[in-house]
């Protein structure tokens, strides 16, 4: 079973900064079948990133993905005030299993 | 557009059962792998069940693993999922989900309900 830790648990930012958002696994993650979502309070999760570095139809290219193997980076280039939620990634090699997620909130 | 609308959700006894429906609308619901997911409240989500397009195949998470049971109706446009069993700690909203195009055994999951809330409580 992979197992995935997200860092840092909360990463408080403000608007117009850049977030550097780390997923590591317990194991390769193989064809990079590893997401990031986007939740915000109260909404379904938003599928941001899959394939470790495919945008999802309608997401602003300030969100990229990247990585391979066992570690794995959500950037965010430019803080918009809507970006700030809790970030989850999830690999779907097997089990299918999210990170506890990252919190991005304003500083 | 991609619609998914959970129902079914409600307060009930530890040891006791609920049916959960999702209605799908705006695509061929028979060509895709569904998904089911929660988040108990204040945490992270969890990946419960998922079912592929014809019934042939499912796959579930350890923590339901013979408790819950995922099926769905083609004719209906309808996914379900059937909790016994339940248990304090499966207090959660639920989520029905629908991946992207091409995905691999319906993950990830580019379309979601809006949830329904189930509440384990005596």
């Amino acid at each position: 079973e992979i197992v995935l830790t997200q860092s840092p648990g909360t990463l408080s930012l403000s608007p117009g900064e850049r977030a550097t958002l780390s997923c590591r696994a317990s194991q390769s993650v193989s064809s990079n079948y590893l997401a990031w979502y986007q939740q915000k309070p109260g909404q379904a999760p938003r599928l941001l990133i899959y394939a470790a570095s495919t945008r999802a139809t309608g997401i602003p290219d300030r969100f990229s993905g990247s990585g391979s193997g066992t570690d794995f980076t959500l950037t965010i280039t430019r803080l918009e005030p809507e970006d700030f939620a809790v970030f989850y990634c999830q690999q779907y090699v097997t089990s299918f299993a999210f990170g506890p997620g990252t919190k991005v909130e304003i500083k | 557009q991609v619609q998914l609308m959970e129902s079914g959700g409600g307060l009930v006894k530890p040891g006791g059962s609920l049916r959960l429906s999702c209605a799908a609308s705006g695509f061929t619901f028979s060509d895709h792998y569904m998904t089911w997911v929660r988040q108990a409240p204040g945490k992270g989500l969890e990946w419960l069940s998922y079912i592929s397009g014809g019934s042939t195949y499912t796959n579930y998470a350890d923590s339901v693993k013979g408790r819950f049971t995922i099926s769905r109706d083609n004719a209906k446009n309808s996914l379900y999922l059937e909790m016994n069993s339940l248990r304090a700690e499966d207090t959660a909203v639920y989520y029905c989900a629908r991946a992207v195009d091409g995905g691999r055994y319906g993950a990830p999951y580019a379309y979601w309900g809006q949830g329904t809330l189930v509440t384990v409580s005596s």
